[in-house]
């Protein structure tokens, strides 16, 4: 079974640049999540996809983050413009249903701001 | 909100025993998540618990107690591949249950 893909793997912009981030989640899993994780820290969520639809957008800055899903399937992560503090891997993570099972990350998007 | 607290950092040898504890503190509690990250890669999932009570898979054990907050890993037979973030996680049902992670243990073992 083929696991989660994430591209690019690797990402280096200047600020105030823009960046997208691309992720194809396991096949049949309804929830994707989008992560944040800086270096040193846990993983912290961004966004959660059930479908295509967007339930829980609260810790997305959104000023200059956005996600969308829009066929269901794969999704994308935007920022626009970046700040230094933007810099971190972006990890993106599948799972059958919000409420059951583990979650499945792909191997993220490692993004340096200079 | 959420509120998970472990230790930054922790040593063991190599052979031995080490216990990761972590407290938490969640409005909607629903199922407590381990994850082993190695340096550059993504996390991988250890183990779930949603009732108290110790849940084993080999070298791998978890306990919960929710009256506590409490969960600890517990890993024996330790192997150098066992150097790692050690991350736990909560699932809120009131946060759209979602996993909430806490800033990961980093486990260093020496020979």
């Amino acid at each position: 079974e083929a696991g989660v893909a994430q591209s690019p793997r690797y990402k280096i912009i200047e600020k105030r640049q823009s960046v997208a981030f691309w992720c194809n989640p396991i096949s049949g899993h309804a929830t994707l999540y989008w992560y944040q994780q800086i270096l040193g820290q846990g993983p912290k969520l961004l966004i959660q996809f059930q479908n295509n639809g967007v339930v829980d957008d609260s810790q997305l800055p959104k000023d200059r983050f956005s996600a969308e899903r829009l066929k269901g399937v794969d999704s994308t992560l935007k920022i626009q413009p970046a700040k230094l503090e933007d810099s971190a891997v972006y990890l993106c993570a599948s799972s059958l249903a919000p409420q059951a099972g583990e979650l499945f990350f792909g191997e993220g998007s490692r993004l340096t701001v200079l | 909100g959420q509120n998970i607290d472990q230790p930054t950092e922790m040593t063991a040898t190599e052979g031995a025993i080490v216990q990761i504890n972590c407290t938490y503190q969640t409005s909607g509690f629903n199922g407590l998540f381990w994850y082993q990250q190695h340096a550059g890669e993504a996390p991988t999932f250890l183990s779930y618990n949603v009732l108290d009570g110790l849940e084993e898979k080999g070298r791998f054990s978890s306990f919960l107690s929710r009256s506590k907050g409490y969960s600890y890993l517990l890993l024996k037979e330790l192997q150098m591949k066992d150097s790692a973030s050690y991350l736990c996680a909560v699932r809120d049902q009131n946060g759209a249950n979602n996993l909430f992670f806490g800033t990961g243990t980093r486990l260093t073992v020496i020979p």
